[in-house]
């Protein structure tokens, strides 16, 4: 079965260093989504693209985080410097074409923890 | 998107048919309710949504009322794999954005 891949599963950072979370969307989905998600705040939308053009990315905390779609294949979220507070699950999500449908798919997650 | 209100936890005896309920009082005319669910560890899996019909998958049905203000899924035979956060979302067809709320913790008892 076609799925998000994400890496990585784990990483563990100290405060200050730089993060990069990678995704690979399914073949063909035109759609990525990166969310966050904390116990305090549950499943927060960081940012999306489409045809690797973002179209909102209000979610995301501008002076740390970036995201970025290189290729069709390959979408990026960094954050520089990483805090404590950055520590969540972030998920990438792909969707948007006829087969489809109105679903999207997540990857199973970068678990991160800022130290 | 108009909000949606979920119980916070249910439980449900293996075997049975689980409800779980959903609220979306303002939801308007072109908005499809959806339900995702979120097993530990793992990423949010769709399940299903609808329009104003109900809707049947290999995974669970969806009962929509008349009215539109709320609706039921339906999981006809839980086993313990169903134990999950379960997420009812209403957005507009198109509008490519899912938010997420707080969902309904389903636990499945053996």
């Amino acid at each position: 079965d076609a799925r998000v891949t994400q890496t990585p599963r784990h990483k563990v950072t100290e405060m200050g260093q730089e993060v990069t979370m990678r995704c690979q969307p399914i073949l063909g989905h035109n759609t990525v989504f990166w969310y966050r998600q904390t116990m305090m705040q549950g499943l927060e939308l960081l940012a999306y693209f489409r045809n690797r053009a973002p179209l909102d990315d209000s979610g995301m905390p501008k002076d740390r985080f970036s995201a970025e779609m290189p290729d069709a294949t390959l979408a990026t979220l960094k954050i520089q410097p990483s805090e404590p507070r950055d520590s969540a699950v972030y998920f990438c999500a792909s969707g948007g074409t006829a087969s489809a449908g109105e679903k999207l798919f997540f990857g199973s997650g970068t678990q991160l923890s800022v130290l | 998107d108009a909000k949606t209100t979920q119980p916070t936890s249910m439980d449900c005896a293996e075997g049975r048919a689980a409800n779980l309920p959903c609220n979306h009082s303002t939801i308007s005319g072109n908005e499809y309710v959806y339900w995702y669910r979120q097993i530990h560890s793992q990423g949010p899996q769709y399940i299903i949504h609808g329009l104003k019909n109900n809707e049947t998958n290999e995974m669970a049905s969806l009962i929509i009322t008349e009215d539109r203000k709320s609706s039921t899924l339906i999981l006809p035979h839980a086993t313990l794999r169903d134990t999950a956060v379960y997420y009812c979302i209403v957005k507009g067809f198109g509008n490519e954005k899912l938010t997420f709320g707080t969902g309904t913790r389903l636990t499945i008892i053996p």
